[in-house]
């Protein structure tokens, strides 16, 4: 079983605040590196699947670095707002189907 | 385009009883998975199609049964169910076992007690 840890496991920002957490994961056999975001009552939803070392996606207010040597990627939020509170997964994929979720990381952004 | 389709949303089961969980996709996507997830843990794989008639086990398999027999649909049987199988069950396609390009897409899950 692959160790895959994100941190923080929760935390709490101000509406305004900029925030990031972390994604670790074993440096070698890496195929690709997922973000979901996972919001209370619904299922999780892609936000990126990257696959290169020093990759760096954007999706309006929320991007992701990957660095495959080291083993981790940041999730970054810029300006969190309330409608951003959700949990973050990340999935390893090692090789095609050997695919490995963390636990996330709980975000809430208070008014 | 609806997505990946999960019914029942909620079943009470009790111990010994066997069940299916349905699971259909309509974006023809070849990989097809089954994940549960329990507090303070990761979705974790039972198993897992790579296309119709291909199934394989995952990382917790025992008490699970799937088959494939069309693109579209991945149901998993519970064949005796236990409480340790309570848990919130979801299912997951892509165009590729990695995710592809825009990673996995996932229905809105099954929560099942089991009593």
């Amino acid at each position: 079983i692959l160790n895959v840890e994100q941190s923080p496991q929760s935390l709490h920002v101000q509406e305004g605040d900029s925030t990031n957490f972390t994604c670790s994961f074993p440096s070698s056999n890496f195929y690709a590196l997922h973000w979901y975001r996972w919001e209370t009552a619904k299922s999780p939803e892609a936000l990126f699947v990257m696959t290169l070392n020093g990759d760096e996606k954007k999706k309006g207010r929320i991007s992701a670095t990957l660095n495959t040597k080291e083993g981790y990627s940041y999730l970054y939020i810029k300006g969190s707002q309330p409608e951003d509170s959700a949990t973050y997964l990340c999935a390893f994929c090692e090789g095609y189907q050997k695919v490995t979720f963390g636990t996330g990381t709980k975000l809430q952004v208070i008014p | 385009n609806a997505g990946v389709t999960q019914t029942p949303k909620f079943q009470v089961l009790k111990t010994g009883q066997s069940m299916t969980l349905q699971c259909a996709q309509d974006m023809n996507h070849e990989y097809m998975s089954w994940y549960r997830q329990d507090p303070g843990m990761g979705l974790r794989l039972i198993h897992y199609s790579v296309g119709a008639g291909i199934t394989d086990q995952g990382e917790v398999p025992n008490g699970y049964n799937v088959s494939r027999s069309t693109t579209e649909d991945f149901p998993l049987r519970l064949l005796s169910a236990a409480p340790s199988q309570t848990s919130v069950y979801f299912c997951a396609s892509s165009t590729a076992g990695s995710g592809g390009v825009g990673g996995y897409t996932f229905g809105s899950g099954t929560r099942l007690t089991v009593v």
